[in-house]
């Protein structure tokens, strides 16, 4: 059975802080790993890996991926009110239709 | 600018009754699908579909049926809405050949 799994499930920090959200999975079939963010509505596109050690950056958010150990991480440095969200991690099958499998998420709490 | 456009946004609905939740894009994209977002749950495959005249089933799709005769429409239709199904609805579309998917603003159904 595919499993993507996601931890911790909720995480409550201090602005300034530095967070580092799990995802591992178990899959037929892997092809690459999104990450999304989730504040009231749409989950908005952070981040897709495809290979193993090659870290992904956009700002004070950072990702990178191990095939091997079967893991993604999220890192978010230097935290502010605006990052509370849920961050949603989806990994994507290679079959002909590319389907998406989420893991349940983490919702992150960052406090004045 | 539209991008994926879904109707309605909120929904109270009585058990056994029918509706239609609506979604459009207007991206030219081949890759349409529909996932529940359910607490702890995660976000789950309902339907999806590769091309117009094309549909196939995701995780959970008892009670829903879809269509797709046009690239730009792909209606989730409720037969007989049951309080199972009261949960957030979300609508996503992709082009070909491509991993990232784009979401509408999401619709949420209860159904008493």
């Amino acid at each position: 059975e595919d499993k993507v799994v996601q931890s911790p499930l909720s995480l409550v920090v201090h602005e300034g802080d530095t967070v580092t959200l799990n995802c591992s999975y178990e899959v037929t079939n892997f092809r690459s790993l999104l990450w999304y963010k989730q504040e009231k509505k749409a989950p908005t596109f952070l981040f897709m890996l495809t290979s193993s050690g090659i870290e992904k950056k956009s700002g004070r958010l950072s990702s990178i991926l191990d095939k091997k150990e079967l893991f993604s991480i999220l890192n978010i440095t230097a935290t502010q009110t605006g990052d509370s969200a849920v961050y949603l991690c989806a990994v994507v099958f290679q079959t002909g239709a590319n389907n998406l499998f989420f893991g349940t998420g983490t919702r992150l709490t960052v406090i004045p | 600018n539209a991008g994926v456009t879904q109707t309605p946004k909120f929904q109270v609905l009585k058990t056994g009754q029918s509706m239609t939740l609506q979604c459009a894009q207007d991206m030219n994209h081949e890759y349409m699908s529909w996932y529940r977002q359910d607490p702890g749950m995660g976000l789950r495959l309902i339907h999806y579909s590769v091309g117009a005249g094309i549909t196939d089933q995701g995780e959970v799709p008892n009670g829903y049926n879809v269509s797709r005769s046009t690239t730009e429409d792909f209606p989730l239709r409720l037969l007989s809405a049951a309080p199972s199904q009261t949960s957030v609805y979300f609508c996503a579309s992709r082009p070909q050949g491509r991993n990232t998917i784009y979401f509408g603003e999401g619709s949420w159904l209860t159904v008493v």
